[in-house]
């Protein structure tokens, strides 16, 4: 089955505790990225990726690193979360999406900062 | 400044009835536009893309318009169903922009039975 999965999925932490959100896609997809989720925001971007070792930032970097050493794994990496990084996160993977190409989303990792 | 606006309240209509929800854009060139479903702590599900050169798109009960003058697109479900319940996300990219995907906050749809 085609799927995007994220680990965990549902983290409470505290505030300067470095933490790692895993994200893997099993559909061969080039390019990835992560989103955060907040009331009235709705979703923005906060890296991206268009290959492997191919990294950018997307509206919200700060506070966010993510690497990708192979095609399927996409972390996304804090390394000293603070509570307004206390949101809901997808990973996202699509095959082509400047063609339009849709985008599959994991099911969402639920991050509390304290 | 660039904006996507959805309708932030609530659509709230009758079983059988056509939904149609809102996604109005302002200062962007879109490429295509594409519509996702949302349901409570999932992540977003693909339903429909529409490109800039075309006016409609079609698929069982659901029907995308896209108007570049006006720079709004509409999304309509036909006899609708509880089941529909959800809040729908639309989404455009940019011409040129292949990395990025902007969304707005999403329509919560509730279809009473």
């Amino acid at each position: 089955e085609a799927q995007v999965t994220q680990n965990p999925r549902y983290l409470i932490t505290v505030t300067g505790k470095k933490l790692t959100v895993t994200c893997s896609q099993n559909m061969n997809h080039e390019y990835m990225s992560w989103y955060r989720q907040d009331p009235g925001l709705g979703l923005r971007q906060i890296y991206y990726s268009m290959n492997v070792e191919v990294t950018d930032k997307g509206d919200v970097p700060e506070g966010y690193k993510v690497s990708r050493k192979e095609k399927r794994n996409f972390p996304l990496i804090l390394e000293s979360p603070s509570p307004n990084q206390t949101s809901l996160y997808f990973c996202a993977s699509s095959k082509r999406p400047g063609q339009g190409d849709e985008q599959y989303f994991g099911p969402g990792t639920r991050l509390t900062v304290t | 400044s660039q904006k996507i606006e959805q309708n932030s309240e609530a659509l709230n209509i009758q079983e059988g009835k056509t939904a149609t929800l809102t996604c109005n854009y302002t200062n962007y060139s879109p490429a295509y536009l594409q519509w996702y479903r949302q349901d409570p702590g999932r992540g977003p599900v693909f339903l429909l893309l529409i490109r800039e050169n075309e006016k409609e798109k079609r698929k069982e009960r659901l029907k995308v318009t896209f108007d570049t003058t006006l720079k709004q697109s509409l999304f309509h479900i036909t006899a609708s169903q509880p089941a529909d319940s959800a809040t729908y996300l639309c989404a455009l990219r940019k011409r040129g922009a292949t990395n990025k995907l902007i969304f707005g906050t999403g329509t919560l749809l509730a279809v009473q039975p």
